[in-house]
């Protein structure tokens, strides 16, 4: 069965310091890799997505992410972090389609002035 | 609306009522997905439709639990004889055709939040 676990439930960074959140997964195939952010009142926006070829991808608003397959690791990234980055972040694993993707349960972050 | 709608936003209902959703997915997405999230955790699948048809529904708890889609485009989830424990944000997502040229990207609502006292 396939799951995905987030370690860190919550982190807080200063503004303009970089960060990492963790993303491992459990899946039997290829898989094909998601992060999402859940901003207050709004809904889940896919900041980037994995599927093949190059293992660091790069997404909206400044984010990357970075396969590894012999950790099966899948971590966010973000060299310079913004006051508007605070929210909650899920990773996700699932089939192309993503139609029955298996979601973490979230990181949320802070951001300190 | 350009987006995913999901009506009503909250919705406050007594143990043993029965409740509807509905979802109104980006025009043209022919895929849409029902997830639950409950607090402190990440959405939980629980069925996704092709068209009109639900290609899998695995992740419906209990009979309580349907979904209907009849037209290819709105969708309906439909719970009876509520209980406290189906309280949480159920999210509806469509996605375009898959294998086209943005498979695998989710699109969501911003969630309808159920409460069963």
């Amino acid at each position: 069965a396939q799951s995905v676990t987030q370690p860190d439930i919550h982190i807080t960074v200063s503004e303009g310091a970089s960060l990492e959140l963790r993303c491992n997964y459990s899946y039997g195939a290829t898989p094909y890799l998601f992060w999402y952010v859940q901003s207050p009142g709004q809904g889940l926006q896919l900041l980037l997505k994995y599927f093949s070829g190059d293992t660091l991808v790069q997404g909206i608003k400044g984010f990357e992410a970075e396969f590894k397959r012999s950790q099966s690791s899948f971590n966010l990234r973000k060299p310079s972090v913004h006051w508007s980055d605070a929210a909650e972040y899920f990773c996700a694993v699932g089939a192309r389609d993503a139609g029955k993707s298996t979601f973490g349960d979230g990181t949320t972050l802070t951001v300190k002035p | 609306g350009a987006g995913v709608s999901q009506t009503p936003s909250n919705k406050v209902t007594e143990k043993g009522k029965y409740v509807e959703l509905r979802c109104d997915p980006i025009s043209g997405h022919t895929a849409l997905y029902w997830y639950r999230q409950s607090l402190g955790q990440g959405p939980e699948f629980l069925i996704y439709f092709q068209g009109t048809g639900a290609a899998d529904d695995s992740g419906l708890p209990n009979d309580r639990f349907f979904a209907v889609r009849p037209e290819g485009s709105v969708s309906t989830l439909k719970i009876q004889r509520t209980e406290r424990g189906d309280s949480a944000v159920y999210l509806c997502a469509s996605s375009p055709e898959r294998g086209g040229p943005r498979p695998g990207e989710l699109f969501f609502g911003e969630g309808s939040r159920l409460t069963v006292l």
